[in-house]
């Protein structure tokens, strides 16, 4: 099956620096790789989201990059807020008739430092 | 629309006790979820639906049942509590892989359960 390994799992910038967090994947069936937020103790929150026919996609402050070769996506934020300060999970996965089959990393705890 | 609503949001069982956790949605979704997120870990599927009467099975599936008899509903049940289950557990849905605007998971806002 499919596994997703997530890095860091801390990071800590200053706030107007930019942020990357690292996944890879195993499965190279897996077409669809999105990015979700969770704040302390919320519901996590989709932020981006990119399919496998996509090098790249973004949306204001926040970007994502697909390698379906390397079987690896990224995640970059700019211009860092302290209200990005957050848990950052990716995921990958395939739909199944319809439905999102996602394997989540183990998270990034980001911190912006003012 | 209250979006996905989960309950309880709290409960403390017993080794061995059994349990439902409660699930429904208003937005009309065809495709359900649930998934468990252990301290400091991703989120870990446990259950999905793509629609009233079908279920099928995640990455972690043992020591859980599902139905779907409506498409606003999809409990979670725990027949035989383990510690091992002490997790957050988050029902989440989606409007599905055609609807332009509704790709992303919405998630009810979880159930924190210990097994003691």
């Amino acid at each position: 099956g499919e596994n997703v390994e997530q890095h860091p799992s801390t990071l800590s910038v200053q706030e107007g620096d930019s942020a990357v967090i690292k996944c890879t994947y195993s499965d190279s069936a897996s077409n669809y790789f999105p990015w979700y937020k969770q704040e302390l103790g919320k519901r996590p929150q989709l932020i981006i989201d990119i399919r496998s026919n996509v090098g790249e996609k973004k949306d204001q402050r926040i970007a994502v990059t697909l390698n379906k070769t390397a079987k690896h996506f990224s995640l970059h934020i700019t211009e860092t807020q302290p209200e990005d300060s957050a848990v950052y999970f990716c995921a990958a996965g395939v739909h199944v008739q319809g439905a999102q089959k996602l394997v989540f990393g183990q998270g990034t705890r980001l911190t912006i430092n003012p | 629309n209250a979006g996905v609503t989960q309950t309880p949001k709290f409960r403390i069982l017993k080794i061995g006790q059994s349990m439902t956790l409660q699930c429904t949605q208003d937005m009309n979704h065809n495709y359900m979820y649930w998934y468990r997120q252990d301290p400091g870990m991703g989120l870990k599927l446990i259950y999905y639906s793509v629609g009233a009467g079908i279920t099928d099975k995640g990455e972690v599936p043992n020591g859980y049942n599902v139905s779907r008899s409506t498409t606003e509903d999809f409990p979670l049940r725990l027949e035989l509590a383990a510690p091992s289950q002490t997790s957050v557990y988050f029902c989440a849905s989606s409007g599905g892989q055609w609807v332009a605007t509704n790709e992303k998971l919405f998630f009810g806002s979880g159930t924190q359960l210990s097994v003691l």
